[in-house]
């Protein structure tokens, strides 16, 4: 699993109120990934990062904010939650030596109400 | 643009059937592919990527560019294959985010 958790892993939040969940990785990877899965939709990615400070946008960013302060964390912020917004989320980095490949979080559960 | 499409959202197999689940992409490069599996509740999992050319657990798949597709075969389903299955695209350069498809949830019925 990379060492890659993910905090909280179950939130109930309000219409309205800001919600950050954290993504944390234990390996030094410079890249990491913050997806939204949908049923339907897959998995769509929101926001990523390619170093400290080094953030884009992904494919459906509206609505999220991300800052990465730290190699090892990379946080996702809803400004202003939404029902729309209700999602299981999913942090994933990238290994950029040896074997290559994702590996993904155990997921955030978000609901809101 | 980058597009994977998995036509089937749910697909029910019978135990020791074979199970293909198909994969399209459109990308204009050489993209690198993809599948990863979810069992229920858990984390996406690597299951192969096209360069490696391997079996993981009985399952193969073939990059097939003049068709586009990517489709994960295993010859006798098992009922521990039960997932859900995307197939997912990245560019030449891996460490570009995946691009995924919407996933088919494969069913292996005892």
């Amino acid at each position: 699993d990379a060492g890659i958790t993910q905090s909280p892993r179950h939130k109930v939040t309000e219409t309205g109120t800001p919600v950050t969940l954290r993504c944390h990785q234990t390996e030094n990877h410079r890249y990491m990934y913050w997806y939204r899965q949908d049923p339907g939709h897959g998995l769509r990615l929101i926001h990523y990062s390619y170093g400290v400070k080094d953030t884009d946008k992904g494919e459906v960013s509206d609505g999220y904010s991300v800052s990465r302060s730290k190699t090892e964390d990379f946080l996702l912020t809803l400004e202003s939650a939404t029902s729309s917004q209700t999602s299981v989320y999913f942090c994933a980095t990238y290994r950029d030596r040896g074997l290559l490949e994702q590996y993904f979080g155990p997921g955030t559960r978000l609901t809101v109400t | 643009a980058q597009r994977v499409t998995q036509p089937e959202k749910l697909l029910s197999v019978f135990k020791g059937a074979p199970v293909e689940l198909k994969c399209n992409y459109s990308y204009s490069g050489s993209p690198e592919l993809f599948w990863y599996v979810q069992y229920s509740r858990q984390r996406l999992q690597l299951l192969l990527r096209h360069i490696s050319r391997e079996s993981i657990k009985g399952f193969t798949a073939d990059l097939n560019k003049g068709e586009t597709s990517f489709h994960l075969k295993k010859p006798f389903a098992q009922e521990e294959d039960s997932a859900m299955y995307y197939c997912a695209l990245s560019g030449h350069s891996g460490n570009t985010p995946l691009v995924f498809g919407k996933g088919t949830r494969l069913s292996v019925i005892a």
